[in-house]
């Protein structure tokens, strides 16, 4: 099965700085890759998807994530974060032969002034 | 526009009681997902259903039960509530297949008292 790790448990960053959000995953096959978004009382957003093809793939509010099959990571960027980032963010995989998707245990993202 | 809608956004119940958590969505999605979000675990997944009636267990089915009688409505039981369900739950939709963009809806809040 698949399984998916994100090492840092709260990044803090400043407002216009370039942000990476670091997510490794696990997976025999191909994997599908996902980040979503959790702004505070609300539920899951998606931001972006990779299922194949081009390797660097832009999501929604100016976000990108690169797939690095050889260091098995999906890392997520931004070149310039925005007061309204702040939030938290998953990383999940999925198989294309089931339903079970697998949520990293998040990243919170703190954005100072 | 995609809606996930959840019965409630905070509940408070009694050790023991038996508590209802609704989740209906308009997509005519095939899906849907229950999952349990705690600090540092992520999103792990209670129960799923890819059709009427049919259900899975996912990770951590243990004291909770669900019903899909209608394909937009997805409900988790939980049939004796204790203090350690007190926790976040997500709803979730996709349409049929593996690895989809998981819908999420906003999230109930549960105290169990």
């Amino acid at each position: 099965a698949q399984s998916v790790t994100q090492p840092d448990i709260h990044i803090t960053v400043s407002e216009g700085a370039s942000l990476e959000l670091r997510c490794n995953y696990s997976y025999g096959a191909t994997p599908y890759l996902f980040w979503y978004v959790q702004s505070p009382g609300q539920g899951l957003q998606l931001l972006l998807k990779y299922f194949s093809g081009d390797t660097l793939v832009q999501g929604i509010k100016g976000f990108e994530a690169e797939f690095k099959r050889s260091q098995s990571s999906f890392n997520l960027r931004k070149p310039s974060v925005h007061w309204s980032d702040a939030a938290e963010y998953f990383c999940a995989v999925g198989a294309a032969t089931n339903n079970d998707m697998r949520f990293g245990a998040g990243t919170r993202l703190t954005v100072k002034p | 526009d995609v809606k996930v809608t959840q019965s409630s956004r905070y509940l408070v119940k009694r050790t023991g009681e038996k508590v209802f958590l609704e989740c209906v969505q308009d997509m005519d999605h095939e899906n849907m997902f229950w999952y349990r979000q705690d600090p540092g675990l992520g999103l792990r997944l209670i129960y799923f259903s890819y059709d009427v009636k049919m259900k899975e267990k996912g990770d951590i089915p243990e004291g909770y039960s669900v019903s899909r009688e209608k394909k937009e409505r997805f409900s988790l039981i939980l049939e004796s509530a204790s203090t350690n369900q007190t926790s976040m739950y997500l709803c979730a939709s996709t349409t049929a297949g593996g690895a989809k963009t998981q819908y999420f809806g906003p999230g109930t809040r549960l105290l169990v008292l």
